[in-house]
């Protein structure tokens, strides 16, 4: 069974610049979540998708953060514009039941 | 405001022994709890979990244990290999939070040989 992909694994801009991410769940997954995992934390959850209508985006920075999850599969997630403090990586995962599978993540850094 | 504390960054183990890494939570809404584990550069890979209508759950090497008096919980790795070097997270999660996971900050596990 294929994981979790995401794309890119690693990315750099500056600060005002925008990014985003993709990520393609497992199949038949029907809940993607996008955690943010800044260096020495934990993951934070950014927000939540059950098929293509949002759960819980109530951690979402949404003045610069914006996703979206294209036919309840694949989802985008995007910054705009950068700042410094976003720097960190950016996971999804996806479930069916229970408990989040974990892709690689991305690793931005914003300079 | 911190729900889930894993107080100790790292912890030094010598291969063969026994492995011990706590998390606390603050919330008593939490009934469900999860151990990942992260390799750097990769993401994190579940472990194993336990519901609060438990206090043990066991698989192959590793125990979870859970005290919902003291909200602790704890995870044991008897015995400990050079390959379970890496970062556990603790997480929690409470009935209708539809796998909302609240995570610590981690603790770096090194297995000496």
């Amino acid at each position: 069974e294929a994981g979790v992909a995401q794309s890119p694994r690693y990315k750099i801009i500056e600060k005002r610049q925008s990014v985003a991410f993709w990520c393609n769940p497992i199949s038949g997954h029907a809940t993607l979540y996008w955690y943010q995992q800044i260096l020495g934390q934990g993951p934070k959850l950014l927000i939540q998708f059950q098929n293509n209508g949002v759960v819980d985006d109530s951690q979402l920075p949404k003045d610069r953060f914006s996703a979206e999850r294209l036919k309840g599969v694949d989802s985008t997630l995007k910054i705009q514009p950068a700042k410094l403090e976003d720097s960190a990586v950016y996971l999804c995962a996806s479930s069916l039941y229970g408990r989040p599978y974990f892709g690689p993540g991305t690793r931005l850094t914003v300079t | 405001d911190q729900q889930v504390k894993q107080n100790s960054p790292s912890l030094s183990v010598q291969e063969g022994r026994i492995s011990i890494l706590n998390c606390d939570y603050t919330n008593s809404m939490f009934d469900y709890f999860l151990w990942y584990k992260k390799y750097p550069a990769e993401g994190p890979t579940f472990l194993i979990s336990i519901s609060s209508i438990k206090d043990k759950n066991e698989d192959g090497r590793f125990t979870v244990f859970l005290n919902k008096s003291a909200k602790h919980l704890s995870l044991h790795i008897v015995p400990s290999q050079p390959g379970d070097s890496a970062v556990y997270f603790c997480a929690a999660s409470e009935t209708g939070s539809q796998g909302n996971l609240i995570f610590g900050k981690g603790t770096k596990l090194s297995v000496k040989p």
